[in-house]
């Protein structure tokens, strides 16, 4: 069966640290994968999205890392703060030609950074 | 506030009723998708337009729901006959699609459903 495996367990890190989000997937070709952080009672918000064919993307102080051998991304958030923490949510888009990019999105993985 | 826009923010309805949502998306925006989340779960995906075009329904999407978007702008969804079961959050979603790469979307604050 397809499932999209992400730490049910929130993530407690501390303050400057640098904190390591998993992904993981079977029985999914993505093209494309996305990764959103989410607020409690707050839509989504796009954080960064990165390509079959490429192995790492970085915006500021994340950084995403895609390994379709592993069926695995891996996110980083380095020089966390506590402002970093909510869910964090991947999602694969399985279209490589042009039309939709409907999303299937994992559960999520909270994270806490404390001071 | 140029984001995307979702009204009502909540809304409390009985068993039976009919429910309309609306979405405004970014103005620029050729795409609109509609998700729906449950407490502790990812969006799950329902349905997609590029521009008026519905060109996407999930099999979640059962034929007491309804979405349309004309004229390309604003979206309503529409739930008939409402049951327990469609509690959850319904989150809307834009973007521009100007090529054939992908790109982010960009989500509303929701509309949080209670049907008691």
């Amino acid at each position: 069966s397809q499932k999209i495996e992400q730490n049910s367990e929130a993530l407690n890190i501390q303050e400057g640290k640098t904190a390591t989000l998993t992904c993981n997937y079977t029985n999914y070709s993505p093209a494309y994968l996305q990764w959103y952080r989410q607020d409690p009672g707050r839509g989504p918000v796009f954080l960064l999205l990165i390509r079959e064919n490429e192995k790492e993307k970085r915006k500021e102080r994340l950084k995403v890392t895609f390994d379709t051998t592993l069926k695995q991304s891996l996110f980083h958030i380095t020089a966390s703060q506590p402002a970093d923490s909510a869910t964090y949510l991947c999602a694969l888009d399985m279209i490589r030609y042009g039309t939709a990019s409907k999303l299937t999105f994992g559960t999520g993985t909270r994270l806490q950074v404390t001071l | 506030d140029t984001g995307v826009s979702q009204n009502p923010r909540h809304k409390i309805t009985k068993r039976g009723q009919n429910v309309t949502f609306r979405c405004d998306p970014i103005s620029e925006h050729n795409r609109l998708y509609w998700y729906r989340q449950t407490l502790g779960q990812g969006p799950e995906f329902l349905t997609y337009f590029q521009n008026e075009a519905q060109l996407e329904k999930s099999r979640l999407l059962s034929d007491r729901f309804s979405a349309e978007r004309p004229k390309g702008s604003f979206s309503t969804l529409e739930i008939q006959r409402t049951e327990q079961g469609d509690s959850a959050m319904y989150l809307c979603a834009s973007s521009l699609k100007r090529d054939a790469r992908a790109e982010g979307q960009y989500f509303g604050p929701g509309t949080r459903l209670t049907v008691l």
